[in-house]
């Protein structure tokens, strides 16, 4: 089957460093995605590795290592506004996504 | 460019009763994947519609169905309604090949009572 897996929260206080991982059991995946969540709104796209190694896009980054089937997201300088849920996604096929359980991340001031 | 646009945003239904959700996707996005979001489960894929056929699907009873049609807007279906079918339902727009991206509506909140 398709599975994947994250911790449940994590906290960390603003300007911190804070690194979610994702680990997955799977075959077919093309590759990783992660996905922000405020409270109340729709998921929304933070980044993509179809690669192994590190995808940087300002605050954050991605890494991927495929042999390992795992990733994480690694945010910086944490802000307030970063409190969010977090998802990894494995790429079916290139077609659908399948999602982890999601990572809630609390920013303490 | 528009958004992904779901409809209706809120719906209280009873049990046993059926419930039909829209999907909207982005123009010139080809498919459309459904999620069902609940409080500790996270995303739970339901299926995906590429060109009006349906590419693939999750986990689900055959009370949850959905179609694709021609201008790829899409629609779920649920029948005979039951109480844990109370969720956020999410739809995600993406090109349909080789995606690395999807674009998810604001969702639909069902309530069963």
């Amino acid at each position: 089957g398709q599975s994947l897996e994250q911790p449940s929260e994590v906290t960390a206080v603003e300007g911190a460093i804070v690194q979610i991982n994702c680990t997955y059991q799977t075959s077919g995946f093309y590759g990783l995605s992660w996905y922000q969540q405020h409270d109340g709104g729709a998921p929304t796209f933070l980044s993509y590795n179809a690669l192994d190694g590190l995808e940087e896009t300002g605050r954050f980054s991605s890494f991927l290592s495929r042999s390992d089937s795992y990733g994480y997201l690694l945010l910086q300088e944490l802000q307030m506004k970063d409190s969010a849920s977090y998802f990894c996604a494995g790429n079916n096929y290139g077609q659908n996504f399948v999602f982890g359980p999601g990572t809630r991340l609390s920013v303490l001031p | 460019k528009a958004g992904v646009t779901q409809t209706p945003r809120y719906l209280i239904k009873t049990r046993g009763q059926q419930v039909t959700l829209s999907c909207s996707p982005i123009s010139g996005h080809r498919s459309v994947s459904w999620y069902q979001q609940t409080p500790g489960q996270g995303l739970q894929f339901l299926f995906e519609y590429f060109s009006e056929t349906q590419r693939n699907k999750g986990n689900f009873p055959g009370r949850f169905s959905g179609r694709q049609f021609s201008n790829s807007r899409s629609e779920m279906n649920v029948s005979t309604l039951e109480l844990g079918d109370s969720a956020l339902y999410l739809c995600a727009s993406s090109t349909g090949g080789g995606n690395t991206e999807a674009f998810f509506g604001q969702g639909t909140r069902l309530t069963v009572v």
